[in-house]
């Protein structure tokens, strides 16, 4: 199984900050990596596929980074409404796997 | 609009039987790949499985911890995605959610590209409890 490595599991940061969080595969996923975000009681939105192409609606503050194994999550300036959970998912093997998820807490 | 909606959750013991549905509507569920994703209380997202679309003959895959006990399914007639879950444990406690996958994966040369699952629906919670 391919095992996928988020960090940090929980990150606390300010309305207008830069954030990133990592993801790590254990071998090789190519670019097929996914991020998702989830708010509290709602459930995930994908973001980003191809671990660098937004998905439609998704707004340019978002960007996507990597290939092999190591990707990152890019948040360029962080808005109210991007406190949420992120999610990676590499979707090249079987089984599908997720990252442990990386929580975005204001500060 | 594209949605799915899960129903059939409910409380059941060790050992005993569940079947999950999912309506979905705004698209043919025959087109696409269909897959189960569950998330246990405070945990993260874990696949269950999936099944192929039309095309590729609706097959199917499994996570391990599932496998055997697990079974997928569809009604074309009702675009409807179905998960028989037998020999439940403690362990299947969680929220699941069905979810819409990419039409397939498509060849272009020697290259293989693959896609990304989409839309999730609101979940329907299981709780496997003595």
């Amino acid at each position: 199984d391919i095992q996928m490595t988020q960090s940090p599991s929980t990150l606390s940061a300010s309305v207008g900050d830069r954030v990133t969080i990592s993801c790590r595969a254990s071998q090789s996923v190519s670019s097929w990596l996914a991020w998702y975000q989830q708010k509290p009681g709602k459930v995930p939105k994908l973001l980003i596929h191809k671990a660098s192409s937004l998905h439609t609606g998704v707004p340019s503050r978002f960007s996507g980074s990597g290939s092999g194994t190591d990707f990152a999550l890019t948040i360029s300036s962080l808005q109210p409404d991007d406190f949420a959970t992120y999610h990676c998912q590499q979707y090249i093997g079987y089984p599908l796997t997720f990252g442990g998820g990386t929580k975005v807490e204001i500060k | 609009e594209v949605q799915l909606v899960e129903s059939g959750g409910g409380l059941v013991q060790p050992g005993g039987s569940l079947r999950l549905s999912c309506a979905a509507s705004g698209f043919m569920l025959s087109d696409h790949y269909m897959e189960w994703v569950r998330q246990a209380p405070g945990k993260g997202l874990e696949w269950v499985g999936r099944t192929r679309n039309k095309a590729n003959s609706y097959t199917t895959e499994y996570a391990a911890s599932v496998k055997g006990r697990f079974t997928i399914s569809r009604e074309e007639s009702t675009n409807s995605l179905f998960l028989q879950m037998n020999s439940l444990k403690s362990e299947d406690t969680a929220v699941y959610h069905c979810v819409r996958g990419p039409r397939g994966e498509v060849v272009a040369g020697s290259a293989v590209y693959f896609f990304p699952m989409d839309v999730w629906g609101q979940g329907t919670t299981v709780t496997v409890c003595s």
